[in-house]
């Protein structure tokens, strides 16, 4: 089965921008693998921010936009705010069915 | 408005089986895949599997294929996960999704003797 990567943790100063990534042991992430992104806080559900590599969900800040980047996707947070520290994890579709979930990335703003 | 509806929290025995439910409404049921994400306690999201509402067809992950059945009541826009043969490993919040879009509020599954 296919591994997921995503970095471990990250540190953002407010009203910065930070670029999270999420790789595929595969090789390159495409379109294909249709990259979502979801924000988690502690003791809440996840919640979708992103879905087939830049598309918002209506309740997504436009501060944050989805795109592919050196061979992964990644989701990009500029002008970070403090409601924005959180875990963020990523999913990549493979064969259209299976789909892998990353590590999740913790993002600290401060 | 969508929302997805999840049974309450779970204590079961080590080999026992568990089924959680997830009733959906605010909008056409069939119309929608539901996909099951587990976490166990401090662990990252783990994808278990969908299942199509509208021809009940599944897909499951590898790992638990042989423990897992989902399916769907149409009559009652119900989606349900159920899961043999527990073990402490099978400690996580279970969740019901749309993937895309909405989440259920998770069920809590403890495996303890």
């Amino acid at each position: 089965q296919a591994v997921v990567t995503q970095e471990p943790s990250l540190t953002v100063s407010p009203g910065g921008t930070v670029t999270l990534t999420c790789g595929s042991s595969t090789g390159a992430v495409t379109s294909g693998h249709y990259p979502y992104w979801f924000q988690q806080k502690p003791g809440q559900a996840p919640r979708t921010l992103m879905y087939d590599t830049s598309n918002k969900q209506s309740w997504t800040p436009a501060r944050f936009s989805g795109s592919l980047l050196g061979g992964k996707a990644a989701l990009t947070l500029s002008g970070a705010q403090p409601e924005d520290e959180a875990e963020y994890s990523c999913s990549l579709s493979y064969s259209g069915a299976v789909v892998v979930f990353g590590g999740g990335t913790k993002l600290t703003v401060l | 408005q969508v929302q997805l509806v999840q049974s309450g929290a779970e204590v079961k025995k080590p080999g026992a089986s568990v089924k959680v439910s997830c009733k959906a409404s605010g909008y056409t049921f069939a119309s929608y895949d539901i996909t099951w994400v587990r976490q166990a306690p401090g662990q990252g999201l783990e994808w278990m599997g969908w299942i199509s509402a509208h021809s009940g067809y599944t897909n499951y992950a590898h790992n638990l294929q042989g423990r897992v059945t989902m399916t769907t009541d149409t009559s009652t826009t119900t989606a349900y996960m159920e899961l043999r043969s527990l073990t402490s490993d099978d400690t996580a919040i279970y969740y019901c999704t749309r993937l895309k879009d909405y989440w259920g509020q998770g069920t809590l599954v403890t495996v303890s003797s």
